[in-house]
């Protein structure tokens, strides 16, 4: 199967701050990427779709201020969660589409203190 | 309603169990269906496909009722390693693309 990167896999970081979070695909290019968010005991809720080289899509609900999203290149999306608090600490997770199949990162836990 | 819906568990089974969930779905245009397992702290990974007729992949049956608006994963002969949250995943019609996550079904299988 392909190959889906996330980095950092934890961060934790003051209140305020700002908290950069990068989805790589390995093996293969990706003109879609997806961002999704979970927190504890609930399932994964989607973000935003990340698309190259326009801008990302956000679900409802979802601040594209506060949540920016870039796609510059095929193989990397990033997130950058703006003036972070601690109802932003959750399990961040990427996926990455490659023909009809999604491939997911192992996720960034951010913890904000 | 909400667009997925499942019993969040935990079902607590012994080894050698055979084990059902159900997860169903309002939108009755809905094309494709998945089950998807996540352990805890990691990501989610695809489990199998779920097609109309139903399909087997070992130990582990998937099947639609679209009349009744559910698909169905079985687990039979139940391991330690199946202990899991299993994830129904439907994506919205109009966009195969993105995923819709069921809160999800835990699973503890015990010796």
């Amino acid at each position: 199967g392909a190959v889906v990167s996330q980095h950092p896999s934890w961060v934790i970081c003051k209140s305020g701050t700002s908290v950069k979070i990068e989805c790589r695909s390995l093996d293969f290019q990706a003109t879609t990427m997806f961002w999704y968010r979970q927190f504890p005991k609930q399932s994964l809720m989607l973000m935003a779709t990340s698309n190259e080289g326009s801008k990302a899509t956000y679900e409802q609900g979802v601040e594209k201020d506060k949540f920016l999203i870039n796609h510059a290149s095929l193989t990397l999306s990033t997130l950058t969660v703006t003036s972070a608090h601690p109802e932003d600490s959750s399990f961040y997770i990427c996926s990455a589409r490659r023909g009809n199949e999604q491939f997911f990162g192992p996720g960034t836990r951010l913890t904000v203190l | 309603r909400k667009e997925v819906e499942q019993d969040p568990g935990p079902f607590n089974v012994p080894e050698g169990a055979t084990v059902a969930f159900n997860c169903t779905y309002s939108n009755s245009a809905s094309q494709s269906f998945f089950w998807y397992r996540q352990d805890c702290r990691k990501e989610p990974k695809l489990l199998m496909s779920v097609y109309s007729s139903g399909n087997e992949d070992g130990r582990f049956t998937a099947q639609l009722n679209r009349a009744s608006q559910y698909i169905s994963l079985l687990i039979r002969d139940s391991k330690l390693s199946d202990s899991a949250t299993y994830l129904c995943v439907v994506p919205p019609t109009g966009s195969s693309y993105k995923l819709i996550f069921g809160s999800g079904t835990r699973l503890l299988v015990r010796p």
